[in-house]
This record gives structure tokens, sequence and C-alpha cells, in this order.
């Protein structure tokens, strides 16, 4: 079974400092697709990233940036000197890509504050 | 692009009352899903479609909850009666394939509020 793991429940940052949101994934299979998203106190649910399990590369978006090792099964998600507008609820999730019909388990999610 | 439309987007009603909660998939998309998110059990799948034929409904609490998706740009969540428990967010959410190869994207939302 795959299972998503945040540890990081909430994380309360000063504007302009860097932060990381961590997240364990468990799964069986060889071929996966990992996924970020961002939720906003507004509600909606942004997609930000997907990686799949063959490209170990990191990645770097702006201010974003993604760690992604097997060895450990992580795939962390760094912000790069935070801003107020970061702040939202952030989401990893996984899906397991071998079958047919495959389906996106979510972790608890990481509650970032970034204050001014 | 239009995004996955949903409709309404606050909801509220008594205990007893039929709640029907819609959605519009981004155009093109093939797979449809609904799911439900509270504080206590966070993001919850409760059924999915492709090519409007459901494919597995067990995230569905009971049978007070039922999904259709007569067409490829239409589907509906109905909860009958409703109960204060019911009292969450339902997302919808769409993607070209499954497999887990492509990325879903979410509505909006719909508030819902059970009294």
């Amino acid at each position: 079974a795959q299972k998503v793991t945040q540890a990081q429940t909430e994380i309360s940052v000063v504007e302009k400092e860097d932060v990381t949101l961590d997240c364990v994934y468990e799964t069986r299979d060889t071929t996966y697709y990992l996924f970020w998203y961002k939720q906003p106190p507004s509600g909606e649910l942004v997609f930000l990233i997907r990686r799949n399990s063959f490209d170990e590369q990191n990645e770097i978006s702006g201010r974003y940036s993604w760690n992604f090792q097997k060895s450990t099964s992580s795939f962390n998600f760094t912000i790069t000197a935070s801003q107020v507008v970061d702040s939202a609820v952030y989401f990893c999730a996984l899906s397991e890509a071998r079958r047919r019909y495959s389906t996106l388990t979510f972790g608890k999610g990481t509650m970032l504050l970034v204050s001014p | 692009d239009a995004g996955v439309i949903q409709s309404p987007r606050h909801e509220v009603t008594e205990m007893g009352q039929e709640v029907t909660l819609r959605c519009k998939p981004i155009s093109g998309h093939d797979y449809l899903f609904w799911y439900r998110q509270t504080m206590m059990r966070g993001l919850e799948l409760l059924i999915y479609f492709n090519n409007n034929v459901p494919i597995d409904d067990s995230g569905m609490p009971e049978d007070r909850f039922s999904a259709k998706m007569p067409n490829a740009s239409f589907s509906t969540l109905k909860i009958q009666p409703s109960e204060p428990r019911d009292s969450a967010v339902y997302f919808c959410a769409s993607s070209q394939t499954s497999g887990g190869r492509e990325t879903q994207y979410f509505g909006p939302g719909t508030r819902l509020l059970v009294l």
C-alpha cells in the first residue's frame, strides 16, 4: 500500500526566511509519480509540480525548489526567501503508475505561516 | 483555458435535505474525481470516473451518497438525505489519463454546511 507522511503539521517563519517542507513516501512500485499541491486560505488546490520516479534531478522554479531522493524515499520542497503570500497548506501526494487505474494518496499537509 | 468548474461554491442546508453538487471537468480530460476534505480526515477520494463510467466508488461513505456522470462535461454528487457530519469541502478534479501519470487539476471546491 502506498503512504505519504508529512511529519510537520505547522511551520511558522518570518518573511525572507528559507523553509523546507518534508515529504516521505512509501510504495512497493518501482514506477510512481510524486506531486505537490498548494492550498491557500482561499481554499482551492493548486498544482505545483509532478515528478516521476526515474527522474531524480532537483527542480527549481523561481523561489521554489524540490529535492527528490529515492534512497531516502523523500521529496522535499524548499521555498527560498519566503513571502507572506506563501502562507498556505502544502500537500505532498503519490501515485503508483503501474496499474491501469491508479489514484493519488495525499499526505496530511503542512500548514506554512509566513509572517511579515 | 477554463479549469475545473464547480457549483455552487457554498451551500448551506438543513439536515434531511437533498444536496446536489455539480462539476464540469476540463475539456478533453477523461478522468473525473470527487474528493471530500475535512479537518479530521483530510482529503478523501470518494469516487472516480473514466469516460463517464464509475471505476471505483469504494470511498463513498454511505448509500446516502451517489454520483453520476451523464456526459463528458458534467458530473453530479448527490447527498440524500444530508446530515451535519457531511459538512465538508467537496472537490472535483479531472485528468487526461490515469495510471498516475497525469496531473489531477482541482476545481475551487464546494463548501457544504449541513445544519
